[in-house]
């Protein structure tokens, strides 16, 4: 199956600091993908839709200007989360579809993030 | 807007039985998919299986099957000979295909134990 690769695995970081994630498609390209939140014990919720070559759809309630969202290349997206407060410490999930953007997604293994 | 619903936090199975996840689903689109994921405590979402809307046929993969009621807006994971690996929470998902985003909704997640 398709490898979706996340960067890194987990941080912890300061309240105040900015903090990037890297969500690569490491053996396709992929011209979409998409974040999400999940806190423990709970179900993934979308966060934006990352758009290579254009500005990222975000979902309604998530502050554009808190999570940026660049799809740099076809295999690249990354999530930046500025200024983080502690509650941002949640686990951030990336996916990609392969092909269409109706194919199955495949799924980053996912970023645990805590600001202190 | 289309909603997924699992009405069942948690379910439990002895080893080698079988076990049925519910799950449902409103839309008012007439073509989508649907999808089953696994997250165990690793928290890498694997997909399990995918239906698309416009088959009749229930999807099959090995142990997994689902029971695909369109009219009813139901879609049922059935997972037989339950193996220990099984454990994990399971997440029943929504893809439109009018709409072609490739966004997917979430249902609440089941976890599901595996009694040895």
């Amino acid at each position: 199956g398709a490898v979706v690769s996340q960067h890194p695995s987990w941080v912890i970081c300061k309240s105040g600091t900015s903090v990037k994630i890297e969500c690569r498609s490491l053996d396709f390209q992929a011209t979409t993908m998409f974040w999400y939140r999940q806190f423990p014990k709970q179900s993934l919720m979308l966060m934006a839709t990352s758009n290579e070559g254009s500005k990222a759809t975000y979902e309604q309630g998530v502050e554009k200007d808190k999570f940026l969202i660049n799809h740099a290349s076809l295999t690249l997206s990354t999530l930046t989360v500025t200024s983080a407060h502690p509650e941002d410490s949640s686990f951030y999930i990336c996916s990609a579809p392969r092909g269409r953007t109706t194919d199955t997604q495949y799924f980053g293994p996912g970023t645990r993030l805590t600001v202190l | 807007a289309q909603t997924v619903t699992q009405s069942q936090p948690e379910m439990s199975v002895q080893e080698a039985e079988t076990v049925t996840l519910s799950c449902t689903y409103d839309t008012s689109e007439s073509d989508y998919y649907l999808f089953w994921y696994k997250q165990p405590p690793s928290r890498q979402m694997i997909l399990v299986i995918r239906q698309e809307a416009y088959k009749q046929q229930n999807a099959t993969e090995n142990r997994f099957s689902v029971n695909f009621q369109k009219a009813a807006k139901s879609f049922s994971l059935k997972i037989s000979d339950s193996q220990l690996g099984d454990a994990a929470m399971y997440f029943c998902a929504y893809a439109g295909s009018s709409s072609n985003t490739g966004k997917l909704i979430f249902g609440q997640g089941t976890t599901l134990q595996v009694k040895p």
